[in-house]
């Protein structure tokens, strides 16, 4: 009864670097939602994806950072010539195609990116 | 620009007395109000939700009670439990706003103790 699966729980990687965050949805999503949590902050959306297709981006900053959720496999998150600022926590959540307003979305456990 | 604000960084409570977790908010376009729990190195935990039109909502120990001329919610736990001892993210989804995209306070952690 696996939930939201994230990989890998850590990453360390040098200034410059490509960061590559992986998140499998729970068995029968085929939505999916990346989050970013920045030290002493809140979760802040960043991108709602369904198979092959951006649905919303609104939260993505513009350069560098990139999102797919391919027809087979998890969902990427890309984050290239990562700076220190990059370091944070990032979480994906997923959720039916239709999820009621005021539904509860199911989380992994996250990646923690250190950025040194 | 901060649109849901947990002004208590952390809370402190006695093992089975009521913890009272507030949260404020500025956009008068939030539609749904949701609770989350987090406990370290994990994802948040989905707890309650309530919907703009109603005034309270209750499961189990977790009630949430919402005053909208205030822009205010609260998520009461009665009794408290040490293992209730997490952060506790209240979340927000504003209307015609896209399916997945909540709105997050900053938390507050709430330490029950034995």
């Amino acid at each position: 009864n696996a939930g939201v699966m994230q990989n890998p729980r850590h990453l360390v990687r040098r200034r410059g670097q490509e960061a590559r965050l992986r998140c499998s949805p729970m068995k029968g999503h085929s939505h999916v939602y990346w989050y970013r949590q920045l030290p002493e902050e809140g979760l802040k959306f960043m991108v709602y994806l369904q198979k092959e297709n951006i649905i919303d981006e609104s939260g993505m900053p513009k350069e560098r950072f990139s999102a797919e959720f391919p027809k087979e496999g998890p969902s990427i998150l890309r984050i290239q010539q990562v700076v220190r600022g990059d370091s944070a926590a990032y979480f994906c959540a997923s959720s039916p195609s239709r999820a009621p307003r005021g539904y509860g979305y199911t989380f992994g456990s996250g990646t923690r990116l250190t950025v040194v | 620009d901060q649109q849901v604000k947990q002004n208590s960084p952390s809370l402190s409570v006695q093992e089975g007395r009521i913890s009272i977790l507030n949260c404020d908010y500025t956009n008068s376009m939030f539609d749904y109000f949701l609770w989350y729990k987090k406990y370290p190195a994990e994802g948040p935990t989905f707890l309650i939700s309530i919907s703009s039109i109603k005034d309270k909502n209750e499961d189990g120990r977790f009630t949430v009670f919402l005053n909208k001329s205030a822009k205010h919610l609260s998520l009461h736990i009665v009794p408290s439990q040490p293992g209730d001892s997490a952060v506790y993210f209240c979340a927000a989804t504003r209307y015609g706003g896209s399916q997945g995209n909540l709105i997050f306070g900053k938390g507050t952690k709430l330490s029950v103790k034995p």
